[in-house]
């Protein structure tokens, strides 16, 4: 049974300060994305992640992808208030058969100003 | 496009009765998710259809829920009878075809209170 396991669950940090979310899965894949969820509110889309080593960036934001490792980051530089939201990383399983979407718990992130 | 499409917003039922929840599709997408939300289980898949079939509904947690796609276009998730532990917020998502490597497109989800 695929596990996507993110930590931290929970971060609470200072307005300027980086730090780095993590997201593990246990099968093979290489197709990942994350998600931002605001409060009372739906996902939205941040990255995909498609191959290996895969970086994508957006304003504060960076991703990342080591699929040998069955591991992605998300990095947030010099956090803005803004940026508070849950973080929810997702691991694409494609098979002959399969192609389901599995979510990590989500890391509630809050930003102190 | 307006993406996916979900009906209604918010249902307040008693315990017993039937709920029936909707989701319209991205047109031209294939794939077609239901996840439950609560505070204690998270994001939890409950079926995905793929070319309006059932692919998988090992996350269905009861014989209580149902659900279906008539069409290509269209999705209903019933539960009967619901009991107040179905309170939850049920999102629906859809994308493309397997293969695609794209993400999955959420609605705004269905806020479910069972009294």
């Amino acid at each position: 049974e695929l596990k996507v396991e993110q930590n931290p669950l929970f971060l609470s940090m200072q307005e300027g300060k980086n730090y780095t979310i993590y997201c593990n899965y246990s099968t093979t894949s290489d197709r990942l994305y994350w998600y931002r969820q605001d409060p009372g509110k739906s996902l939205e889309s941040l990255f995909v992640l498609l191959s290996n080593g895969a970086v994508k960036q957006e304003g504060r934001l960076m991703a990342s992808l080591d699929t040998k490792a069955r591991l992605s980051t998300l990095h947030i530089t010099a956090a803005v208030h803004d940026l508070s939201a849950t973080y929810f990383c997702a691991v694409d399983i494609l098979t002959n058969r399969d192609d389901k979407i599995i979510f990590g718990k989500g890391t509630r992130l809050h930003i102190l100003p | 496009d307006a993406g996916v499409i979900q009906s209604p917003r918010h249902e307040v039922t008693e315990m017993g009765q039937e709920v029936t929840l909707r989701c319209k599709l991205i047109s031209g997408h294939n794939s077609l998710f239901w996840y439950r939300q609560t505070m204690m289980r998270g994001l939890e898949l409950l079926i995905y259809f793929n070319n309006n079939v059932p692919i998988d509904d090992s996350g269905m947690p009861e014989d209580r829920f149902s659900a279906k796609m008539p069409n290509a276009s269209f999705s209903t998730l019933k539960i009967q009878p619901s009991e107040p532990r179905d309170s939850a917020v049920y999102f629906c998502a859809s994308s493309p075809s397997g293969g695609a490597g794209t993400e999955a497109f959420f609605g705004q989800g269905t806020r479910l209170t069972v009294v």
